[in-house]
């Protein structure tokens, strides 16, 4: 079974600073990677996904991520924190022959200080 | 183009009361997902289908009921509330053709049982 470990629950930096939001996984099968954000009272939308080919992408709003099988990591960044980007990110991983089930991470609260 | 549309958004029940969430999406999905959400635990996936008439538990089922008849809805019982069943539920849907990339999220619905 896949599992997906968060470090952080909370998150602050300043804006203009970088922001690093880790992620781990579990899997024992080649596994799709996603990060979703959530913004206050709304549902989650997608920012970047990796499925196969180049490990580093790049998503929506400046994030990009990297996925590093031999750390089994795929951590979230941008270079320049913007007030706008203060939300909930979520990672969450999906392996093939899981069909239709994608596992989430508990979440990472990411506070933007002026 | 609505999108998944749910309700209620918020509703307070009593232990034991039973309710019914709604999930509607009109963008001819097959497969739906119910989720909740708890601080510090990520989404877990209560119940998902495939497609009108086949639905299946997730990770988290005890205490829930769903339903599939039609392609556009997906209802979420709950028989006998508890207080463990205080969360925020999240309905969502993607085509056949879409992994996970395009998972549409409903805005939520905050359950409260007291």
């Amino acid at each position: 079974a896949q599992s997906v470990t968060q470090l952080g629950s909370h998150v602050s930096v300043s804006e203009g600073a970088l922001v690093l939001l880790r992620c781990n996984y579990s899997s024992s099968v080649p596994p799709y990677l996603f990060w979703y954000v959530q913004y206050p009272n709304q549902g989650l939308q997608l920012l970047l996904k990796y499925t196969t080919g180049a490990t580093l992408v790049k998503g929506i709003n400046g994030f990009e991520a990297e996925f590093k099988k031999s750390e089994t990591s795929f951590h979230l960044t941008k270079p320049s924190a913007h007030m706008s980007d203060a939300a909930e990110y979520f990672c969450a991983v999906r392996v093939n022959n899981a069909g239709n089930m994608l596992t989430f991470g508990g979440g990472t609260r990411l506070m933007v200080k002026p | 183009n609505a999108g998944v549309t749910q309700t209620p958004k918020f509703r307070i029940l009593k232990i034991g009361q039973s309710m019914t969430l709604q999930c509607a999406q009109d963008m001819n999905h097959n497969y739906m997902y119910w989720y909740r959400q708890d601080p510090g635990m990520g989404l877990k996936l209560i119940y998902y289908s495939v497609g009108a008439g086949i639905t299946d538990k997730g990770e988290v089922p005890n205490g829930y009921n769903v339903s599939r008849s039609t392609t556009e809805d997906f209802p979420l019982r709950l028989e006998l509330a508890a207080p463990s069943q205080t969360s925020v539920y999240f309905c969502a849907s993607r085509g056949r053709q879409n992994t996970f990339e395009k998972l549409f999220f409903g805005s939520g619905t905050q359950l409260s049982v007291l």
